[in-house]
């Protein structure tokens, strides 16, 4: 039963390319994350996605990011036009359910390994 | 803004003692969550505990939250060189967000 799987695990871009990162989510999952951090740093919510639908993008710089989850194959985040200061990991995450509640077992969130990304 | 701040930032113990981490948080929270992350790694879930329990086992993994003070504690058991890792808090508030605090840097030497 595979995990979250994100690719590419690295990536290099000089300045004013593009980036373009995927995540598989877990089998039957429908809700994924993207979280971006940077080194010694905790995780900063980017957005919110369930299929076919951007729910919270709140935590996404609104120019150059984009997001989707579109209903057949990964989710993509990309990045247009990145500078050295988008140089982080950005690690994706799924659940089975947006929220934990006493009739649900868990909330828990499951992550991939995370893509690094270098802007050189 | 983070939700979620640990204490201390960084925390080294000898193999064998016990690692107690803590996490403050400012609004009400439906859950709060534990994840470690090892370097270069993905986060895994440790635990979860609800608001309405005070506290949570798992193995060598002791959880407790204190709702009016805001505030949770993980301790860990006689600590090994594998608990080595950093370590973070998630709270999730009725909605679907889950924030996660600063993390506690453990080190556990042999």
């Amino acid at each position: 039963n595979a995990g979250v799987m994100q690719n590419p695990r690295h990536l290099v871009r000089r300045r004013g390319q593009e980036a373009r990162l995927r995540c598989s989510p877990m089998k039957g999952h429908s809700h994924v994350y993207w979280y971006r951090q940077l080194p010694e740093e905790g995780l900063k919510f980017m957005v919110y996605l369930q299929k076919e639908n951007i729910i919270d993008e709140s935590g996404m710089p609104k120019e150059r990011f984009s997001a989707e989850f579109p209903k057949e194959g990964p989710s993509i985040l990309r990045i247009q036009q990145v500078v050295r200061g988008d140089s982080a990991a950005y690690f994706c995450a799924s659940s089975a359910a947006a929220e934990a509640t006493p009739t649900r077992r868990t909330g828990e969130l499951f992550f991939g390994e995370g893509s690094r990304l270098t802007v050189l | 803004s983070q939700q979620g701040e640990e204490d201390p930032q960084a925390l080294s113990i000898q193999e064998g003692e016990n690692a107690t981490m803590n996490c403050s948080y400012k609004t009400s929270i439906n859950n709060l969550q534990w994840y470690r992350q090892n370097s270069g790694r993905g986060l895994v879930h440790l635990i979860l505990i609800r608001s309405n329990e005070r506290e949570k086992h798992s193995g060598r993994l002791r959880v407790t939250l204190d709702t009016s003070k805001k505030s949770s504690s993980l301790l860990i058991t006689a600590s090994r060189a594998a608990d080595t890792a950093s370590y973070f808090c998630a709270t999730t508030s009725g909605t679907y967000k889950y924030i996660f605090g600063t993390g506690t840097r453990l080190k556990v030497l042999a």
